[in-house]
């Protein structure tokens, strides 16, 4: 299993709001900077929040990364069914020296 | 534009070797750390190595350690990945990545298209 937890799966209507968590521990999260990744199906990830909470150029600010402790959550608004991907939250393990992905998490927009 | 091109995959026996390349071009290659990061079919990400900017240091994940080696040549702009001792669980897409940030920062800005190895008798 994975060194951060996300939940497998979550789901909201077209135009709503959806949060995903990703849970991890003092050595990765509670001391690092967080990262979210989208992977829409067939393509590779793609950037979406770095530094907890900052979008690279050309990410809607639709999408919004907070970190809290030793957990972080990204948000999405204005739900699209573009928007249906798998999401990977990211962070240093400074315990393992090494990089650290959570396990995924399917949004479904109904 | 940022391109990162990989190649070198395949279908392979268990227990033999792979040389995995990542071709980059669009920006100064000689000053970004680098990652592999993995994806078995079906599962979610895995990250595999990470090298610094001037190759002077390494990481890897543990189920990889004494097996895989990453190296860069700079002068060709180009990532490596030696994957030695192949086993079936090594099945995967393997993407390169470059690090927006410092070494250890893991902000994965741009990723290749991923090339696959299959390990299979």
């Amino acid at each position: 299993q994975s060194v951060l937890t996300q939940p497998p799966s979550v789901s909201a209507a077209p135009g709503q709001k959806v949060t995903i968590s990703c849970s991890g521990s003092s050595s990765n999260i509670g001391n690092n900077y967080v990262s979210w990744y989208q992977q829409l199906p067939g393509t590779a990830p793609k950037l979406l929040i770095y530094d907890n909470n900052k979008r690279p150029s050309g990410i809607p600010d639709r999408f919004s990364g907070s970190k809290s402790g030793t957990s972080a959550t990204l948000g999405i608004t204005g739900l699209q069914t573009g928007d249906e991907a798998d999401y990977y939250c990211g962070t240093w393990d400074s315990t393992l020296s090494a990089g650290v992905f959570g396990g995924g998490t399917k949004l479904t927009v109904l | 534009q940022v391109q990162l091109v990989e190649s070198g995959g395949g279908v392979v026996l268990p227990g033999m070797s792979l040389r995995l390349s990542c071709a980059a071009s669009g920006f100064t290659f000689s000053t970004y750390a680098m990652h592999w990061v993995r994806q078995a079919p079906g599962k979610g990400l895995e990250w595999v190595a990470l090298i610094s900017f001037d190759g002077g240091n390494e990481y890897y994940t543990d189920s990889v350690k004494g097996r895989f080696t990453i190296s860069r040549d700079n002068s060709k702009n180009t990532l490596f990945l030696q994957v030695n001792s192949l086993r079936t669980d090594d099945t995967a897409v393997y993407y390169c990545a470059r690090d927006r940030g410092w070494l250890q920062s893991q902000e994965l800005d741009y990723w290749g298209q991923g090339t696959l190895v299959t390990v299979s008798s």
